[in-house]
């Protein structure tokens, strides 16, 4: 079984412009959750899609926004980016929610602001 | 809102031995699930052992397990005969039960074992 499949692995992009990163989970998997990994704050909750609804939300600006597909694939975007925007930006999905649903993540997404 | 502590930011170990790793959380909820995770360089998020706050038995893993003291507030990560392998940044996350798949994770400790 393919894990969480996170492209691209890397992108470059300059301040002002906008990102739009993709995650496709587990095969089966409902419930795709999205982090952002920075040296300075550490691992932070942006959000949590399930059954292509948003179901929870982290303390971010508006600029960050996403969207799951029926598909259960879903994307995260980012407009307007800022050099504090750099980061890790890791998916995790798995069968259902809570606590007793192991969640898998993938390899993340290297942002870089220049 | 909860919030995960891990007071070790870097921690060695030589290669057979033991370490514990610390973490600390504060919450107000009584139902609620905790979890290590560990990062290696290559970036993927594993999850090494999960406890759930209603059961007192200690979570076991193979060579990974927990002391969970649920009133203390307390969730140290024990790795018994530590491997090469095991070196890697590890996260301590809470999850709040019934409150969907949102992770609150620690600092991290980077742990290194040593031949």
């Amino acid at each position: 079984k393919a894990g969480v499949t996170q492209t691209p692995r890397y992108l470059i992009k300059t301040r002002g412009q906008q990102v739009t990163l993709s995650c496709s989970p587990i095969s089966g998997h409902r419930s795709v959750s999205w982090y952002q990994q920075t040296p300075g704050q550490g691992l932070q909750f942006l959000f949590e899609y399930f059954s292509e609804t948003q179901r929870n939300k982290g303390n971010f600006p508006g600029r960050f926004s996403g969207r799951q597909f029926s598909n259960s694939r879903s994307e995260m975007n980012v407009s307007t980016l800022e050099l504090g925007d750099s980061a890790l930006y890791l998916c995790a999905s798995s069968l259902g929610r809570g606590g007793n649903q192991p969640q898998h993540f993938g390899d993340g997404t290297r942002l870089s602001i220049l | 809102a909860q919030t995960v502590t891990q007071s070790q930011p870097e921690m060695s170990v030589q290669e057979a031995e033991t370490v514990t790793l610390s973490c600390t959380y504060d919450t107000s909820e009584s139902n609620y699930y905790l979890f290590w995770y560990k990062q290696p360089p290559s970036r993927q998020m594993i999850l090494v052992i999960r406890q759930e706050a209603y059961k007192q038995q200690n979570a076991t893993e193979n060579r990974f397990s927990v002391n969970f003291q649920k009133a203390a507030k307390s969730f140290s990560l024990k790795i018994s005969d530590s491997q090469l392998g095991d070196t890697a940044m590890y996260f301590c996350a809470f999850m709040q039960n019934n409150a969907g798949n949102m992770l609150t994770f620690g600092g991290g400790t980077r742990l290194m074992v040593k031949p």
